[in-house]
């Protein structure tokens, strides 16, 4: 079926530190895969994107991996911040294309 | 450039009443999207517009319906409001050009709740 999943739905870190958040999805067709930051009482904030055809994109602090063999992506984020604490998530498209199929979230907690 | 906005961002409802929610969109995206997020939860697709003039169901359409009402504007209705529909509702847009890659962008959220 479709769904994508979280591994872990909380993550405390110490600013500086370098997060690691992780997602599995169960469509092994899906070709693309979004994660999207919400800060509270905001909507979500796309981030980075990544496409089947690659193992691995950068942006500015953030690094998304795909290992499609075990259906799995991450998101790393590095030199973590305060204003990184956030609920992560990662989406894919349904099978028709049409709309995004989102997981439950990780809420990141960034302490100084 | 506001991106997505919506209207109300707060509202209040008893049980059987009606409302509509707002959404616009300024950056001439062709689809357009209603999502509910209930606590701890993801989003959950309630109803799209996938160009100006047509809308289909999403996974959670019971007790809904939406007006594409051109290509900047996007309505939710709620016609007989429960309890159940207690939820914070996202409206996104995104180009609409390439099934399965599209980036969608969202709102700010409307916090409905029904008593």
């Amino acid at each position: 079926g479709e769904s994508v999943g979280l591994h872990l739905p909380t993550l405390s870190v110490q600013e500086g530190d370098n997060s690691i958040i992780n997602c599995a999805y169960s469509n092994s067709a899906s070709d693309y895969f979004i994660w999207y930051k919400q800060e509270s009482g905001k909507g979500p904030q796309f981030i980075i994107d990544i496409r089947s055809n690659m193992d691995k994109r950068q942006g500015q602090r953030v690094t998304v991996l795909l290992n499609k063999t075990v259906k799995h992506l991450s998101l790393q984020i590095a030199a973590t911040q305060p204003g990184d604490s956030a609920v992560y998530f990662c989406a894919e498209f349904n099978q028709a294309g049409t709309a995004l199929i989102f997981g439950k979230g990780t809420t990141l907690s960034v302490s100084s | 450039n506001a991106g997505v906005t919506q209207t109300p961002k707060f509202q209040v409802l008893k049980t059987g009443q009606s409302m509509t929610l707002q959404c616009a969109q300024d950056m001439n995206h062709n689809s357009m999207y209603w999502y509910r997020q209930d606590p701890g939860m993801g989003l959950r697709l309630i109803y799209y517009s996938a160009s100006e003039g047509t809308t289909d169901k999403g996974e959670v359409p019971n007790g809904y319906n939406v007006s594409r009402l051109n290509k900047r504007e996007f309505s939710l209705r709620l016609e007989s409001a429960a309890p159940s529909q207690t939820s914070v509702y996202f409206c996104a847009s995104s180009e609409g050009w390439a099934k399965g890659t599209d980036t969608q962008y969202f709102g700010p959220g409307t916090r409905l709740t029904v008593l």
